[in-house]
């Protein structure tokens, strides 16, 4: 089974930085994912990590550390279009045997003036 | 490729009726999944297809829900004696896998459903 957790609600001026945590528990970890959802739209990618460091892509950027079911997403240069939920999901091994993404709640970004 | 299509896009019905939703995956991508997103919360899996093979199915999910993807392309959920609390935003992801391991799923705009 899983257990992902990431805070539910953030805030954030326009042009700083945020960090956004994410602990996960499984059985069969085969990656880490992060996803940003806009209100009343579907999740989009934003990137992936299967090893242990730091992937950078523009503004955002996503860490992992596998030995302490750690990661986090960086956003630098915050603007307000970045105000939306971000999901961290992990891959992990179904019942069948096939590895599925499972998602934590969501972390809810507000960014204002 | 207009991305993954899902049909209808809400859908509101009486307690005991049956729903079906269907999902046009984008056409290279041979894995389909179904999610079930509510509001404040994460989207929680239901099922996965490998081509026309239905590889997992969450223990969650009631003997009520139904999916198939009969020639590997598009895929339906059926909701048989829908309940007041399915209601909720369904969504229909499809992927590819890449050389990095990586299953990136592109989703689509989702079938909202409400149950009265």
């Amino acid at each position: 089974g899983q257990n992902i957790d990431q805070p539910t609600e953030m805030t954030a001026t326009e042009g700083a930085i945020v960090q956004i945590n994410c602990t996960y528990q499984t059985s069969g970890f085969n990656g880490l994912f992060w996803y940003q959802q806009h209100a009343g739209e579907a999740p989009t990618f934003l990137s992936y990590n299967v090893l242990d460091g730091l992937e950078e892509k523009g503004r955002f950027s996503s860490f992992l550390s596998r030995s302490k079911g750690y990661s986090y997403l960086l956003l630098k240069e915050l603007q307000m279009k970045d105000s939306a939920s971000y999901l961290c999901a992990v891959r992990d091994k179904g019942s069948g045997g096939s590895y599925i993404p499972t998602f934590g709640r969501g972390t809810s970004l507000i960014v204002h003036p | 490729d207009t991305g993954v299509s899902q049909d209808p896009r809400h859908k509101i019905t009486k307690r005991g009726q049956n729903v079906t939703f269907r999902c046009d995956p984008i056409s290279e991508h041979n894995r389909l999944y179904w999610y079930r997103q509510t509001l404040g919360q994460g989207p929680e899996f239901l099922t996965y297809f490998q081509n026309e093979a239905q590889l997992e199915k969450s223990r969650l999910l009631s003997d009520r829900f139904s999916a198939e993807r009969p020639k590997g392309s598009f895929s339906t959920l059926e909701i048989q004696r829908t309940e007041q609390g399915d209601s909720a935003m369904y969504l229909c992801a499809s992927s590819f896998r890449v050389h990095s391991g990586a299953n990136v799923l592109t989703f689509g705009a989702g079938s909202r459903l409400t149950v009265l």
